[in-house]
């Protein structure tokens, strides 16, 4: 089945380490995304992929990075995690942008920062 | 930009009691909007979605929303819950990305 998978699904750092989430896709988008949602939160957009094009949201911090080295694999690094980086990271793609475009997202990756 | 709100942060229910989610959007003229729902330890998935047409959308596991533009509404229902229904709910809107609010607990009871 066409998916959008992330691991690992649960990755522990320590404080100040810097760490690295992966997301892989077989559905062929264009388009995947960085979502963090922490507990009991919406999850919030951090940044997205058009193909190569990068787009960061405003409020995201600096922190954390993006690559997409291919249409499938896109990274999430977290230069030097801190306590208020422990969250879900969702990856999600899209086929386009824009409102019709359904965005499917995998299961996540919980971060714990020790 | 376009936003969601949800007004129910935790909604306890028994079995076979009916349920109605409030999700309202702002304004902003045309909209597509979703609802989503993340089963303890799962990844989110797609209950229901409104674009266009019939503004009643009926969805997946026996769910309904019903779109009213006058309202900005676009409420989640079911009309008997059952205990594995027990989930985090997240209305958005794709606008261009998707947009969430800050969700609803549900809890339902056996």
């Amino acid at each position: 089945d066409a998916m959008v998978i992330q691991n690992p699904r649960y990755q522990v750092t320590q404080f100040g380490k810097p760490v690295t989430l992966s997301c892989s896709q077989t559905l062929n988008h264009n388009v995947m995304y960085w979502y963090q949602q922490k507990s009991s939160q919406a999850p919030k957009l951090l940044f997205h992929y058009y193909d190569k094009d990068f787009n960061n949201e405003a409020d995201t911090p600096d922190n954390f990075q993006s690559r997409r080295p291919n249409t499938s694999f896109c990274f999430l690094d977290i230069r030097s995690p801190g306590l208020g980086d422990a969250a879900m990271y969702l990856c999600a793609t899209s086929r386009d942008i824009g409102q019709h475009y359904e965005q499917y997202f995998g299961p996540g990756t919980r971060l714990t920062v020790t | 930009a376009q936003s969601v709100s949800q007004h129910n942060h935790h909604v306890i229910l028994s079995e076979a009691a009916s349920l109605e989610l409030g999700c309202n959007y702002s304004y902003g003229g045309t909209v597509n909007l979703f609802w989503y729902v993340q089963y303890p330890g799962q990844h989110l998935q797609l209950l229901l979605k409104y674009f266009s047409g019939d503004p009643l959308v009926k969805g997946i596991k026996g769910f309904e929303a019903e779109f009213i533009k006058s309202k900005f509404s676009f409420n989640l229902r079911k009309p008997s819950v059952q205990w594995s229904d027990t989930a985090e709910y997240f209305c958005a809107v794709n606008e261009p990305y998707m947009r969430f609010g800050a969700g609803t607990r549900l809890t339902v009871k056996p």
